[in-house]
């Protein structure tokens, strides 16, 4: 089976702008989460999405959204970027069928906010 | 307190030593735990999971888990230079469709 797939896997942008990056799950992966990790916070859960609804939510602003497909694909936005944005942002599947929940993560893309 | 919290290390051992990494969570009612190696510049990857008390092998991983004292921890045996990555400890508080906590992760140098 192919992996987690993501794009863009590099972007520069500059404040105030917008960006939208893109996931593909594992297929039959219905589940899909987002996380933006730094240096300095680690890996840090945006949100999660299952059959097209967000589940789940972590603490960012409401410059960060989300959505899922009905092909599980998942797109997130990020609004009036800052500088604090830049960041590894790392999307994982998983199959939210039965048991511990294991996720597999994509290769990330790496923003940078100018 | 963190919901996840691991030593940032750097932990250094030699090789063919054990190496052993911890972590402690604050959520009494959690429910799983992963372990995920990240090598620099690279995404997690799933290295085991545990939901039950005690130990958990899978080669020269061990998983071990507490939940009356809230720590789980991963022991490597025969440290290898290619085992040299960051560890992340993730927490599945409640199970169930709950998002899962990361650690901020242990950095491990396996010295030859």
């Amino acid at each position: 089976k192919a992996g987690v797939t993501q794009t863009p896997r590099y972007l520069i942008k500059t404040r105030g702008q917008q960006v939208t990056l893109s996931c593909s799950p594992i297929s039959g992966h219905r589940s899909v989460s987002w996380y933006q990790q730094t240096p300095g916070q680690g890996l840090q859960f945006l949100f999660e999405y299952f059959s097209e609804t967000q589940r789940n939510k972590g603490n960012f602003p409401g410059r960060f959204s989300g959505r899922q497909f009905s092909n599980s694909r998942s797109e997130m936005n990020v609004s009036t970027l800052e500088l604090g944005d830049s960041a590894l942002y790392l999307c994982a599947s998983s199959l939210k069928a039965s048991g511990p929940e294991t996720q597999y993560f994509g290769p990330g893309t790496r923003l940078l906010v100018l | 307190q963190k919901e996840v919290e691991q030593n940032s290390g750097p932990l250094s051992v030699p090789e063919g030593a054990i190496a052993s990494l911890n972590c402690t969570y604050s959520d009494r009612g959690s429910q799983s735990f992963f372990w995920y190696r990240q090598y620099s510049g690279k995404s997690p990857e799933l290295i085991m999971f545990i939901y039950s008390n005690g130990d958990k092998e899978d080669g020269r991983f061990t998983a071990q888990l507490n939940k009356a004292s809230q720590y789980v921890s991963l022991l490597i045996r025969d440290s290898q230079p290619s085992d040299s990555a960051t560890y992340l400890c993730a927490v599945n508080p409640r199970g169930g469709y709950q998002k899962v906590t990361f650690g901020t992760g242990t950095k491990l140098q396996v010295i030859p």
